[in-house]
């Protein structure tokens, strides 16, 4: 069975710091795809970033860096110079595609509130 | 705007009660998922329909149904409702995956329900 833990709840800091939110994933499968979704307090869920697992290679788009680590079973997530406009829940997800049933397995979420 | 659209947005209904949430997925999209998102369980998988036929079963309950119409268009069904059905229902869409091949679900906006 597959499973991502998000062990951090809540974390706070000042704008412009630097943080990082934790995602640690336990899977069966060889093949599997890890995910980031951002949820505002609007409500929506926005796509932050999809990892194959054969591509431990990490990422970096703007302010935000991905590190996964296949050997901890880990892809974490970390923003740099943070900003108000960054408050809000992240979620880390898993999927097993097998065929055409791929289904997002979440964690519980992290909400992060950048103070001014 | 993710492209998949989910009516109504809210819904306030009472114990009991029967309701009806829709979903059209993006253009193309023939894979719908429905979430459930409550403060006690997070985000959970409930149902997946693909291009009409019901692919994967989550933790839905059985006074939980669905169904994806030949438009492709999904409907999720929740009868006898009771107080702990209050929470936000996403529908997500993706294209279909080659075998082992990449899943990238794009979410609706959510239809928030209260259950009184």
């Amino acid at each position: 069975a597959q499973k991502v833990t998000q062990a951090q709840t809540e974390i706070s800091v000042v704008e412009k710091e630097d943080v990082t939110l934790d995602c640690v994933y336990e899977t069966r499968d060889t093949t599997y795809y890890l995910f980031w979704y951002k949820q505002p307090p609007s409500g929506e869920l926005v796509f932050l970033i999809r990892r194959n697992s054969f591509d431990e290679q990490n990422e970096i788009s703007g302010r935000y860096s991905w590190n996964f680590q296949k050997s901890t079973s880990s892809f974490n997530f970390t923003i740099t110079a943070s900003q108000v406009v960054d408050s809000a829940v992240y979620f880390c997800a898993l999927s097993e595609p097998t065929g055409a049933n791929s289904k997002l397995t979440f964690g519980k979420g992290i909400t992060l509130s950048v103070r001014p | 705007d993710s492209g998949v659209t989910q009516t109504p947005k809210h819904l306030i209904t009472a114990t009991g009660q029967r309701v009806t949430l829709r979903c059209s997925p993006r253009s193309g999209d023939l894979s719908v998922y429905w979430y459930q998102q409550s403060l006690d369980q997070g985000l959970q998988f409930l149902i997946q329909y693909y291009n009409g036929e019901e692919r994967a079963k989550g933790n839905i309950l059985e006074r939980f149904s669905a169904q994806q119409f030949p438009d492709l268009h999904s409907e999720l069904n929740l009868s006898s409702l009771e107080l702990g059905d209050s929470a936000l229902y996403f529908c997500a869409s993706s294209v279909v995956p080659d075998l082992g091949g990449d899943n990238e679900q794009f979410f609706g906006p959510g239809t928030r329900l209260t259950v009184l």
